[in-house]
């Protein structure tokens, strides 16, 4: 069964830094893997989907890898701005007959500090 | 283009009474997935429809939980005897396939009292 978990937990970073939000996970038969923000009281917004095949996915100042040997994902946010101030939850999908499913990791709370 | 609603937004209640969520996907999409999101638990998945069936029910957490999708867009999920342990932030997704990039919802708030 797939685990996904987020380390850290909180990050609190100063406007204008260049920032790395980590993701691992146990099972490298892994399908895809999606990216999402959430911010409070709010649903998920999905920012970047990769999958197996890939080794990165680019959108803006985002950009998200993935290397299934290692059963990680990275997401780097250039150039962060207070706006960027949410929480970061990645979650992956398993190969074979379930891969519609999203096992969630507890995600990773950004502040982007002014 | 629209995107999945979900409603209510918020819904409280007391114990022992049943509630309906309800949750349009994204027009077209064929994939409806619940999930829930609670303090500390994260994260996790409910069931999901492909089309009208559900083959997968596998996450819904006891058997006061049901869900059904009709016309292959609008989904119920529905909570008999609600409990305190139910309440949680009910998020819905849908996805052009099975294994797409899932779009979200924003969730419904429940508050069992």
């Amino acid at each position: 069964k797939q685990e996904v978990t987020q380390i850290p937990a909180a990050l609190s970073v100063p406007e204008g830094e260049n920032l790395v939000l980590n993701c691992s996970f146990t099972d490298s038969a892994i399908y895809n893997l999606q990216w999402f923000r959430q911010d409070p009281g709010k649903g998920l917004t999905s920012l970047l989907l990769i999958q197996s095949s890939q080794r990165e996915q680019t959108s803006g100042r985002l950009n998200a890898s993935l290397d299934k040997s290692s059963g990680r994902s990275t997401l780097y946010i250039a150039a962060s701005q207070p706006g960027d101030s949410a929480t970061y939850l990645c979650a992956g999908r398993d190969s074979g007959g379930s891969n519609y499913k999203l096992t969630f990791g507890k995600g990773t709370l950004l502040t982007v500090n002014p | 283009g629209a995107g999945v609603s979900q409603s209510p937004s918020n819904k409280v209640t007391e114990k022992g009474k049943d509630v309906e969520l309800r949750c349009d996907p994204i027009s077209g999409h064929t994939a409806l997935y619940w999930y829930r999101q609670s303090l500390g638990q994260g994260l996790e998945f409910l069931i999901y429809f492909q089309g009208n069936s559900a083959p997968d029910k596998s996450g819904l957490p006891s058997d006061r939980f049901s869900a059904e999708r009709t016309g292959g867009s609008v989904s119920t999920l529905t909570i008999q005897r609600t409990q305190q342990e139910d309440s949680a932030v009910y998020l819905c997704a849908s996805s052009l396939s099975p294994g797409g990039e899932q779009f979200f919802g924003p969730g419904t708030r429940l508050t069992v009292l």
